[in-house]
């Protein structure tokens, strides 16, 4: 079956402009999670969606970052006021309840700020 | 809280040589640990998970892991690589508690040479 996806894969942005990454998880799987693979920090979590509810927000850098899911599905994560430390690939994955089922994970949107 | 060391960032081979990557963690609850492939311009791709009874893991390609708790190690092993293998693996372990989030090692780039 089809895999995560993720729009768009390269979003090239300027510094101070808002930006909306898409994530659309395997069918069915009610667990989403969106992490950050960059340079200087790797990959880090930074949240976990159950259903439509978010119950750890943790790893959102800054009140800029925000996500919502809708459905039990899509999950958009929207960086306003982009800044340059923003730059980094942003990691979509879904597991089917969440627990310690597989993560599977999605091709990323590569960010680029300007 | 948890943390995952992994000891090597770049490891160069020969073609058919055997290869160890090496993954130290920290937890202070239960235990599950993942190794994760990420090829070029690609996402995360699950090689091989210990969650609970045998502690030599088989996993995808002919990679295989042994969990040792005492040395609270989990290191990827294969007997001959290919060029084929050539990526960064990324050791992981999964929280418990309320968000099953994954914290990541630094990764390791595995170069194989003909």
């Amino acid at each position: 079956g089809a895999g995560v996806s993720q729009s768009p894969s390269n979003k090239v942005t300027e510094k101070g402009k808002d930006v909306e990454l898409r994530c659309d998880p395997i069918s069915g799987h009610t667990a989403l999670y969106w992490y950050r693979q960059s340079l200087g920090q790797g990959l880090e979590f930074l949240i976990y969606f159950q259903g439509n509810s978010a119950p750890d927000k943790s790893g959102l850098p800054s009140d800029r970052f925000s996500a919502e899911r809708t459905g039990g599905s899509v999950s958009t994560l929207t960086i306003q006021r982009t800044q340059q430390e923003d730059s980094a690939v942003y990691l979509c994955a879904s597991s089917l309840t969440g627990s310690t089922d597989t993560q599977y994970f999605g091709p990323g949107t590569r960010l680029t700020v300007l | 809280a948890q943390s995952v060391t992994q000891l090597d960032s770049q490891v160069p081979v020969f073609e058919e040589a055997p290869v160890e990557l090496r993954c130290n963690y920290s937890s202070s609850v239960s235990v599950y640990l993942f190794w994760y492939v990420q090829y070029p311009n690609q996402g995360l791709q699950l090689l091989l998970k210990y969650l609970s009874g045998s502690t030599l893991v088989k996993g995808i390609n002919g990679f295989e892991a042994e969990f040792n708790k005492s040395q609270t190690s989990f290191h990827l092993r294969k007997p001959s690589v290919h060029i084929s293998d050539t990526a960064e693996y990324f050791c992981a372990v999964l929280s418990g508690g309320s968000n099953y989030k994954l914290t990541f090692g630094k990764g390791t780039l595995l170069t194989v040479n003909p």
